[in-house]
């Protein structure tokens, strides 16, 4: 199973970019890396999934470098609403996993917090 | 479109008590995922379902919880006999079938358990 690891907290203030990275050091071939934002009292949200290179969203950027042993999750100029636990996933897709989702494992996440 | 739907949202139970949950997936998904999260930690996978068969139990206590699908859309986690260590929260996702990579699951906002 790929592990994931992230920091676990990081503060920002509101306006700025924001940056979280993920290292995936043993990521399959078949995997790829899915990206959840959570908040309090409420289930993780899908925010952005990619395989290589970029992939960007109207919500959030993702950079993935050529040997995919790390991603990064870029959220533009954050507001106070964007204080949230950002969860990175690595895992196959469920078509090839024999249909489990069992190796897409959330980890403790990043809890980023937005300052005034 | 409606989003997945649980309940309770909250429940408090002394141990040793049986408490059940419901979930209702988003209309068409065919896969229903419950998982597990104790405060502080990401979510851990339980039990998945497609349609109305088990794909993955390999993490459900299954001395304890159950849970089923009937008919291939609502589903219900039961746990019997309850222990201080399942106070968590208790969250329900469904995603259409074949989904590419780690998702998109579609969560519901959770239902919480405190056992005394």
């Amino acid at each position: 199973l790929a592990k994931t690891t992230q920091p676990i907290s990081m503060d920002s203030y509101e306006g700025q970019e924001v940056n979280i990275t993920c290292s995936h050091n043993n990521i399959a071939t078949n995997d790829y890396i899915t990206w959840y934002q959570q908040f309090p009292s409420q289930g993780p949200r899908f925010i952005i999934q990619g395989y290589k290179t970029k992939v960007t969203n109207e919500v959030a950027s993702l950079f993935i470098p050529a040997d995919r042993k790390s991603s990064t999750l870029s959220l533009p100029r954050v507001s106070l609403s964007d204080t949230a636990v950002y969860y990175c996933l690595v895992g196959p897709p469920t078509s090839i996993s024999s249909g489990s989702a069992r190796q897409l494992t959330f980890g403790s996440g990043t809890q980023l917090t937005v300052l005034p | 479109e409606a989003g997945v739907a649980q309940s309770p949202r909250y429940k408090i139970i002394e141990k040793r008590q049986s408490v059940a949950f419901w979930c209702n997936p988003i209309s068409g998904h065919a896969t229903l995922y419950w998982y597990q999260q104790i405060l502080g930690q990401g979510p851990k996978l339980l039990i998945q379902f497609q349609n109305n068969g088990v794909v993955d139990d390999s993490q459900l206590p299954k001395d304890r919880f159950s849970a089923e699908r009937l008919k291939g859309v609502d589903s219900t986690l039961k746990i019997q006999p309850a222990k201080l260590e399942d106070s968590a929260v208790y969250l329900c996702a469904s995603s259409p079938w074949g989904t590419t990579g780690g998702g998109e699951l579609f969560f519901g906002e959770g239902s919480r358990l405190t056992v005394l």
